[in-house]
């Protein structure tokens, strides 16, 4: 695609429920990042993917947090049992090579409200 | 000390004003340097990246590096209200993987 698709946009859940956000890279690009962002916050990464391979998962929160990547493509970030504090929005990246020299290219972003 | 520092505003500048945002990172060895615009409510937008000491100019952006003193610097020309924005700093350090963001520095222009 043109650029890095998220969905859903926005997403109102209720304490206790599980959530998958998910993230289509821009074609062909080899590495994909989640970032979070709280109000007024910087960002904080959670997890980077070179191909299928999460190499760091280092900046999850908890266990609660996990994410895949299939197919080189699509990835998928899941919070199980969601808290308050999972409230933020969750920003998607990619890059072409992942190594640090090429821009990241962010997606719209899912708004996460826990309620 | 934090890995990528930026003053966090706001910075206001006149229309028509060079606003001129500073960054400063902590690993010397840090070889790729980008520059985002966040406005309110929406994603992170690049808009220059830079890898070799001195200046590159884009239309009305200049990002320059001085990788000797850390520093690396975004100068905006001819300043709009439409540039008014969170400004992000971001480093590769050393070629890995890993790109370190500082907090921003929001920037409003006056109209």
């Amino acid at each position: 695609g043109a650029g890095v698709s998220q969905s859903p946009s926005n997403k109102v859940t209720e304490k206790g429920k599980d959530v998958e956000l998910r993230c289509d890279p821009i074609s062909g690009h080899t590495a994909l990042y989640w970032y979070r962002q709280s109000l007024g916050q910087g960002l904080e990464f959670l997890i980077y993917f070179q191909g299928n391979s999460a190499p760091d998962k280092s900046g999850l929160p908890s266990d609660r947090f996990s994410a895949e990547r299939t197919g080189g493509s699509v990835s998928t970030l899941t919070i199980q049992r969601t808290q308050q504090e999972d409230s933020a929005v969750y920003l998607c990246a990619s890059s072409s090579r992942g190594q640090g020299s090429s821009p990241l290219h962010f997606g719209n972003g899912t708004r996460l409200t826990v309620t | 000390q934090k890995e990528v520092e930026q003053n966090s505003g706001p910075l206001s500048v006149p229309e028509g004003a060079i606003a001129s945002l500073n960054c400063t990172y902590s690993d010397r060895g840090s070889q790729s340097f980008f520059w985002y615009r966040q406005y309110s409510g929406k994603s992170p937008e690049l808009i220059m990246f830079i890898y070799s000491n001195g200046d590159k100019e884009d239309g009305r952006f200049t990002a320059q590096l001085n990788k000797a003193s850390q520093y690396v610097s975004l100068l905006i020309r001819d300043s709009q209200p439409s540039d008014s924005a969170t400004y992000l700093c971001a480093v590769n350090p050393s070629g890995t993987y890993k790109y370190i963001f500082g907090t921003g520095t929001r920037l409003k222009v006056l109209a």
